[in-house]
Formats: structure tokens, C-alpha cells, sequence
């Protein structure tokens, strides 16, 4: 029973490279999003699926994108990394839309960019 | 983007004695849910609560969802190392359509034995 599971869990990038953050789930979520947490700004949310083929923007989408092929996963996409997006990123799942009835969390990445 | 206020934002305290942490907001919100979270792990879902009034019991843990479904409280009683951690508050649009859950910044508890 993985419930969320999110790779890398460290990983270190130079400004300008791109990389993916994947994330998989085997509970049938029809729901799935990613946050980022900062020090002092605490969770925001960077995009969300409601299901397979269907993406859209959260708080803080910019310098990110995502797709939603299959319901199982939902990987993030770094264009050109920045400095400010040194954060540690969770992806989590849902049954229902909005998160009524909880998010499961992944364990988290945590991705510094230099 | 409605927002929740958690307080306090830290919190250090004894083995054996109770606390209470507040999560307020000037929306209303569908449903409300408070998380724990430890250090290097995602949050943990502790409760949901949807009504307005609503209160729930886990254990030591009391949750209450406050009569114009703006606020919320979690009251630790006979607080336990194990309960330190990030306790964060967590709020559903009740806007139609809406699909997203806004998080508090949250609450760092420390209980020292």
C-alpha cells in the first residue's frame, strides 16, 4: 500500500536546467496537485488535475508545467530553474475534488537550485 | 485567494499540559481539515470537519469547526512528545467550481518531556 510516492527526494539543480518531479499514486485518485512549502509562506498550491487530461493553474504556476496522462501520475515540470524555486515540493491525491474527504502527501522533494 | 490565519505560529510547552491552536478567516468555508506534519514528511491528515459547530474527538485531540464555518481550534489535551510537530489548518472554497484547499502557515508545536 504506496499511497504517494514522489522521486527524487533530494536533488540539486543549476540555474537554467530543467528537470521532471514525478509522482504516482495507486488509490485511484481522481484528484492530484502540487504544493510547494517556504519557510514562513507555508503551502502553496503550483497546479492541480481533477483527472486524466485535465490540468490547470494554482497560486503559483509560473516557471512550471504539468500533464496528466494516466491517473496514476502527475509529474512536474521544471522549464529553467531558478533560485527562487528552491522549495520542497509535495505532490498529493485525493478521491474527491477540492480535497474534501483529506489529501494523501507524498513524502516530498526537496530541490535546491544554485 | 481567501486566507487562513493560524495562531500562535509557535508553541513550546510541557509534557502533561493542554493547548489550544486557531485557525480564522474573514470567508466561509465548506469544509475545514487539519493536518500534522514532521520533519522530511508530507502532512498527515488528522480530521475533517464540515458543519458548522461540528466538534470531533481523536483521542487527546478535540477539533471544532466554528458555528459560521470561518474558524476552527484544536485543543491538545495532556500534551505528549509526540505530538511535536507542524500542525496546519486547511480550508475548501465553498465557491462553486472550486477546487482548491487553502493552507495555513501553520503551527510549530514542541512538547518537552
Amino acid at each position: 500500500n504506496a499511497g504517494v510516492t514522489q522521486t527524487p527526494k533530494f536533488q540539486v539543480l543549476k540555474t537554467g536546467q530543467s528537470m521532471t518531479l514525478q509522482c504516482a499514486q495507486d488509490m485511484n485518485h481522481e484528484y492530484m496537485s502540487w504544493y510547494r512549502q517556504d519557510p514562513g509562506m507555508g503551502l502553496r498550491l503550483i497546479h492541480y488535475s481533477v483527472g486524466a487530461g485535465i490540468t490547470d493553474q494554482g497560486e503559483v504556476p509560473n516557471g512550471y508545467n504539468v500533464s496528466r496522462s494516466t491517473t496514476e501520475d502527475f509529474p512536474l515540470r521544471l522549464l529553467s530553474a531558478a533560485p527562487s524555486q528552491t522549495s520542497v515540493y509535495f505532490c498529493a491525491s485525493s478521491y474527491q475534488a477540492g480535497g474534501r474527504g483529506g489529501y494523501t502527501f507524498g513524502s516530498g522533494t526537496r530541490l535546491t537550485v544554485v | 485567494t481567501q486566507l487562513l490565519e493560524q495562531s500562535p505560529q509557535f508553541l513550546s510547552i510541557q509534557e502533561g499540559e493542554n493547548l489550544t491552536v486557531y485557525c480564522n478567516s474573514s470567508s466561509v468555508f465548506s469544509s475545514l481539515q487539519w493536518y500534522r506534519q514532521e520533519p522530511g514528511e508530507g502532512p498527515v491528515l488528522l480530521v475533517t470537519v464540515v458543519t458548522g459547530g461540528e466538534v470531533k474527538k481523536l483521542k487527546r485531540l478535540t477539533f471544532q469547526f466554528g458555528d459560521a464555518r470561518k474558524d476552527s481550534s484544536l485543543h491538545i489535551t495532556a500534551a505528549q512528545p509526540g505530538d511535536t510537530g507542524l500542525y496546519l489548518c486547511a480550508g475548501e472554497d465553498s465557491g462553486a467550481g472550486s477546487y482548491q484547499l487553502t493552507f495555513g502557515k501553520g503551527t510549530k508545536l514542541s512538547v518537552i518531556p
